[in-house]
């Protein structure tokens, strides 16, 4: 049973476009939500995080937006650029201590300069 | 050291042979955890270390695989009579604490296992 979905293996976007990953999960008592990047041969790295007492974190040109009805979260990176090409994979857990992370399955982006 | 370094790299082995895999977290780094990434899937956790301690093994497929920690530092998953379900890539992270949740951890590069 995935508990976390990505349901979009990969996405195509031109340079300086909007890049738009999408995630649902199924678990209403996850509180925190993460996002991961991950290049080819190298460990996933931590990207940004959202909790649950909000709707939206921004860093940068890395925006998190939160529908906790929907149970759905959503990466927007604006502008694309090239060296965004990578795996991004969602995560949740829930509690502020916790240690374990349901990961999604990935959804691949290619930014196409 | 300046990150979570795993070894090997890449590892291709026979059925039924017995496999380390290695896991060097970073300095100071009291939580360590390992995941592996089958094809197709998403990150699956496997064992929880604070410390030498490993507070929740819940993830670990079978009685084939086992890890341990010595020292607050280096960990080994050991995997034995390897089957073809197990080629996966193991990845091995640490953190200073188990929390915030929010802050998330360092991933080593993993180890791409393959059981032929």
């Amino acid at each position: 049973d995935q508990q976390v979905k990505q349901n979009s293996p990969s996405l195509s976007v031109q340079e300086g476009r909007i890049s738009i990953l999408n995630c649902d999960y199924t678990n209403s008592m996850f509180d925190y939500f993460l996002w991961y990047k991950k290049y080819p041969a190298e460990g996933p790295t931590f990207l940004i995080s959202i909790s649950s007492i909000k709707d939206k974190n921004e860093d940068g040109r890395f925006t998190v937006f939160l529908n906790k009805s929907a149970k759905h979260l959503s990466l927007h990176i604006v502008p694309s650029q090239p060296g965004d090409s990578a795996v991004y994979f969602c995560a949740a857990t829930e509690g502020s201590g916790t240690y374990k992370y349901i990961f999604g399955t990935g959804t691949r982006l290619k930014v196409l300069a | 050291g300046a990150g979570v370094s795993q070894s090997p790299s890449n590892k291709v082995t026979e059925k039924g042979k017995d496999v380390e895999l290695r896991c060097d977290p970073i300095s100071g780094h009291t939580a360590l955890y390992w995941y592996r990434q089958s094809l197709g899937q998403g990150l699956e956790f496997l064992i929880y270390f604070q410390g030498n301690s490993a507070p929740d093994k819940s993830g670990l497929p079978s009685d084939r695989f086992s890890a341990e920690r010595t020292g607050g530092s280096v960990s080994t998953l050991t995997i034995q009579r390897t089957q073809q379900e197990d080629s996966a890539v193991y990845l091995c992270a640490s953190s200073l604490a188990p929390g915030p949740a929010n802050y998330g951890y360092t991933f080593g590069s993993g180890t791409r296992l393959t059981v032929v």
